[in-house]
C-alpha cells in the first residue's frame, strides 16, 4: 500500500511571510495528490489538489508542486494571514484500491501576528 | 448538494453502552469511508466501502466496533459495548471511485464515553 510521509508536524510563521509544507509518497503509480485543511473543531476541507499531469496548481495564495521523479508534493502558501492557522493534511491514493487515500500526519500551521 | 450528513453530532454515553453513529453520503458517491481523530492517534481509517461493500476493515480495533451500508445512501458505525478510550470525532467521508478520489468529508459526530 501507500505511504505517505509529511514534514513539518508543527509550523510557526509570522502575518505575511510564506508556509512550505512538504510530503513525499511511496507509490510511484500515484496519480492524484491532495491537499486538505482542518480548523479547530471542524472537518477537515479539501483546498487544492493536483493530478500528475501537472507539476503545478494555483489557487490565489495557495499553490501545490510535484516531483514525480522524486516522489514527492508540497504545499506552499504565500502572504499567510491568521486563518490560515490550522491542521493540513495531505494524501496520496492506494492505487490497489479504487478510492483509499492514505493521508500524512498533519502539520500544525500557526500563523502569528 | 447538502454534503455528507453525519448524525448525532455529539454523544455523551457510559461505558458498557452501545453507540450508533449514522452518515448520509453525497448523492451519487460509490465510496464511503469512516474515519476515527484523536490527538494521540490523529486521522485514522476504520473501514471503507466500495459500492455498498466493505472493503477493507483492518482499521476497525476491535469486535466491538461493526459497520454496516445497506444501501448507496446509509451507513451506520455501531460500537457495543462503548469504552471511554472510544471517546473521539468520528467522521464519515464519500467519494466517486477511480480516477476520481476527492473525499468529502462529514462535520463529524464527537463522541464521549463515561
Amino acid at each position: 500500500g501507500e505511504n505517505v510521509e509529511q514534514h513539518p508536524s508543527t509550523l510557526s510563521v509570522q502575518e505575511g511571510d510564506s508556509a512550505v509544507i512538504k510530503c513525499t509518497y511511496s507509490d510511484s503509480a500515484s496519480n492524484y495528490f491532495p491537499w486538505y485543511k482542518q480548523e479547530l473543531g471542524k472537518r477537515p476541507q479539501l483546498i487544492i489538489d493536483i493530478r500528475s499531469n501537472v507539476g503545478e496548481k494555483k489557487d490565489q495564495r495557495i499553490a501545490v508542486t510535484l516531483n514525480k521523479t522524486a516522489k514527492h508534493f508540497s504545499l506552499h502558501i504565500t502572504e499567510t494571514q491568521p486563518e490560515d492557522s490550522a491542521v493540513y493534511f495531505c494524501a496520496a491514493p492506494d492505487t490497489g484500491t479504487a478510492s483509499k487515500l492514505t493521508f500524512g500526519t498533519g502539520t500544525r500551521l500557526q500563523v502569528t501576528l | 448538494d447538502a454534503g455528507v450528513i453525519q448524525s448525532p453530532r455529539h454523544e455523551v454515553t457510559e461505558m458498557g453502552q452501545e453507540v450508533t453513529l449514522r452518515c448520509k453520503p453525497i448523492s451519487g458517491h460509490n465510496s464511503l469511508f469512516w474515519y476515527r481523530q484523536t490527538m494521540m492517534r490523529g486521522l485514522e481509517l476504520l473501514i471503507y466501502f466500495n459500492n455498498n461493500v466493505p472493503i477493507d476493515d483492518s482499521g476497525m480495533p476491535e469486535d466491538r466496533f461493526s459497520a454496516k451500508m445497506p444501501n448507496a445512501s446509509f451507513s451506520t458505525l455501531k460500537i457495543q459495548p462503548s469504552e471511554p478510550r472510544d471517546s473521539a470525532v468520528y467522521f464519515c467521508a464519500s467519494s466517486h471511485l477511480f480516477p476520481y478520489y476527492e473525499q468529502y468529508f462529514g462535520p463529524g459526530t464527537r463522541l464521549t464515553v463515561t
